[in-house]
């Protein structure tokens, strides 16, 4: 069983930029939720798949979007790229079903805008 | 507005004596808290949960207290270990189903001294 992966693991853009980071889901889990940290910081709820579709939101712009596909994994995509957009970004996946089920993470993408 | 705040950045202890990481809360909803591990490099690993129908769960050298009245909980660990040196996340989740979202605090850094 392999565990959730994230490529690429650093990336380097600058302002005004787009990116894609990528998101593969554990075996058998059908939801994947994206957190952003930023330095010194606790991770942040950006948004959650399930199933193919959005299922919750934080507070995070329009330009932060996802897809989930049918083989359950994901991508987060950032339009418009800002300084502080720089964080670490870990997704997470979980079988959504009766009580709690433990959120996996990805080892994360560390992204750098200048 | 940080809904779950872990108040000291960083703990250090010495190996076999107890380490006590606290955390409070100021969102009444929250009904689920779990407390994280992260070494560098890798993602949050899930080491305790609890209900806020209990007041303590144990899980080996693991022991996470619950006060709902004060909206504080506390992760003691018994014996520490050099190995326990790691970023602790505490989180709360609202709803128990994996498809809640989980807010994270700053987190504390524990070093476990030799």
């Amino acid at each position: 069983e392999t565990g959730v992966t994230q490529s690429p693991t650093h990336l380097i853009k600058t302002r005004g930029q787009q990116v894609t980071l990528r998101c593969s889901s554990q075996s058998g889990h059908n939801t994947v939720s994206w957190y952003q940290q930023a330095l010194g910081q606790g991770p942040q709820f950006i948004f959650q798949y399930y199933r193919e579709e959005e299922n919750g939101r934080g507070n995070f712009p329009p330009r932060f979007s996802g897809l989930q596909f049918p083989n359950y994994s994901s991508e987060l995509n950032v339009n418009a790229l800002e300084l502080d957009d720089s964080a670490l970004y870990l997704c997470a996946s979980s079988l959504q079903g009766m009580g709690w089920n433990e959120q996996f993470f990805g080892p994360g993408t560390r992204l750098t805008v200048l | 507005d940080q809904q779950v705040k872990q108040n000291s950045p960083s703990l250090s202890v010495q190996e076999g004596r107890i380490s006590i990481l606290n955390c409070d809360y100021t969102n009444s909803m929250f009904d689920y808290f779990l407390w994280y591990k992260k070494y560098p490099a890798e993602g949050p690993t899930f080491l305790i949960s609890i209900s806020s129908i209990k007041d303590k769960n144990e899980d080996g050298r693991f022991t996470v207290f619950l006060n709902k009245s004060a909206k504080h909980l506390s992760l003691h660990i018994v014996p520490s270990q050099p190995g326990d040196s790691a970023v602790y996340f505490c989180a709360a989740s609202a709803g128990e189903t994996s498809g809640s979202r989980l807010t994270f605090g700053e987190g504390t850094q524990l070093t476990v001294n030799p």
